[in-house]
């Protein structure tokens, strides 16, 4: 099975300063998604970013942007211009583009944003 | 566009009762995941269906857990007898069938079991 990790349990960043969260995962698949999920405080996961691995451009929305370096399974996500909203526990995950539609998380990072 | 409904929100039991959820997903949406998030961790997938078939259930304890989703829309996952460690968010969530599916996630039904 794949594995996703995420190696920093905790982050904090000063509002209106950029933080980025890293993520690494282990395939031996060359087709994939990654995605970045933002889960606030007792309320609904949801989805921030996603990357398809065969799209060499990395993906943006709006203030958040990742780095896909494929060769090194590296999936990274930036934050710009951090806002009190964005504190939140953040997953990556991992989908296989083959095989029965199955997500991989990882344990997650919890982002402080302190004003 | 609805988005993915759960219910209860939030339920507390003694061990060795019963405790059932269910889920409502995304109209149209095929696949149907239920996961087990503990306090500080990911979620850990506990079965997934493809309309009403079971795609992957290797991590749901099946002497004491147990899921189904009739017609292929809502399900329900229950626990006979729940356990202290089955205290825990539970999420379903939903996705299109096929590689390109987005998966999106209900509010989540928070189980304590005292």
């Amino acid at each position: 099975a794949q594995t996703v990790t995420q190696s920093q349990p905790e982050m904090s960043v000063q509002e209106a300063e950029t933080v980025t969260l890293s993520c690494t995962y282990d395939t031996s698949e060359s087709d994939y998604y990654l995605f970045w999920y933002k889960q606030p405080p007792s309320r609904q996961m949801i989805l921030v970013i996603r990357q398809e691995a065969y799209k060499q451009q990395n993906a943006t929305e709006n203030r958040f942007s990742v780095n896909f370096q494929k060769a090194a399974k590296s999936f990274s996500l930036k934050i710009s211009d951090s806002q009190l909203g964005d504190a939140a526990m953040y997953f990556c995950a991992y989908r296989s583009y083959n095989t029965g539609n199955q997500f991989y998380f990882g344990t997650g990072t919890s982002l402080t944003v302190i004003p | 566009e609805a988005g993915v409904a759960q219910s209860p929100r939030y339920k507390i039991i003694e061990k060795r009762q019963s405790v059932a959820f269910w889920c409502n997903p995304i109209s149209g949406h095929a696949t149907l995941y239920w996961y087990q998030q503990i306090l500080g961790q990911g979620p850990k997938l506990l079965i997934q269906f493809q309309n009403n078939g079971v795609v992957d259930d290797s991590q749901l304890p099946k002497d004491r857990f147990s899921a189904e989703r009739l017609k292929g829309v809502d399900s329900t996952l229950k626990i006979q007898p729940a356990k202290l460690e089955d205290s825990a968010v539970y999420l379903c969530a939903s996705s299109l069938q096929g590689a390109k599916g987005t998966q999106y996630f209900g509010p989540g039904t928070r189980l304590l079991v005292l």
